[in-house]
């Protein structure tokens, strides 16, 4: 069976902080996928990063970046200098050959000016 | 130039009706989904679809029923529904079944 843990239901950060969003995941598989998306108060969900079980190399857009490590089942999820647009719900989410997401319980990030 | 549709965005209904939301996607994909988030904002899979063919089929009432006239449409039909199915409805689809997930924009449902 598949479990994503998000264990920060909420976090409060002011504005040019940074916070990281952590994701711990469960699998027997060893071939899956990690992700994560991004909810905003419009409510549409944005896919943001996806990573395989093989790929450990730590990825880095922008102000975004995030660590997988294999040997603690984590893939954390950093916003370096946040903004008030990264306001949202952020999902890790977990695919490990039974062809659908597993996804955690969300993190709200809320970035005050 | 939507990636994936869905109509309508927002849908309130009697309980005991019957109604439908419809899913469509022009990225091509092979497989599409319906996902379920509740109010406490947990997303669980509902039904997946690869080729027009059920491939997921999670345990969800049979008063749900997914159709998949064609590949780029996936539609969810609702019976007899019910003050618990209120909750914002996603349709996403995949070019297979382990690629990246492009969600719709959601259809939030509110039974009265």
């Amino acid at each position: 069976a598949q479990k994503v843990t998000q264990a920060q239901t909420e976090i409060s950060v002011v504005e040019k902080e940074d916070v990281t969003l952590d994701c711990v995941y469960e699998t027997r598989d060893t071939t899956y996928y990690l992700f994560w998306y991004k909810q905003p108060p419009s409510g549409e969900l944005v896919f943001l990063i996806r990573r395989n079980s093989f790929d450990e190399q730590n990825e880095i857009s922008g102000r975004y970046s995030w660590n997988f490590q294999k040997s603690t089942s984590s893939f954390n999820f950093t916003i370096t200098a946040s903004q008030v647009v990264d306001s949202a719900v952020y999902f890790c989410a977990l695919e490990a050959g039974s062809y659908q997401l597993t996804f955690g319980k969300g993190t709200k990030l809320s970035v005050i000016p | 130039d939507t990636a994936v549709s869905q109509t309508p965005k927002y849908l309130v209904t009697q309980m005991g009706n019957d109604k439908s939301i419809k899913c469509e996607q022009n990225l091509g994909h092979d497989t599409m989904y319906w996902y379920k988030q509740d109010s406490k904002k947990f997303l669980k899979i509902m039904f997946s679809y690869n080729n027009k063919e059920l491939i997921i089929n999670e345990t969800v009432p049979n008063r749900f029923s997914p159709k998949s006239p064609d590949k780029a449409h996936l539609n969810l039909h609702i019976n007899s529904l019910e003050l618990g199915d209120s909750a914002v409805y996603f349709c996403a689809s995949s070019q297979d079944t382990a690629d990246t997930q492009y969600f719709g924009p959601g259809t939030r449902l509110t039974v009265l």
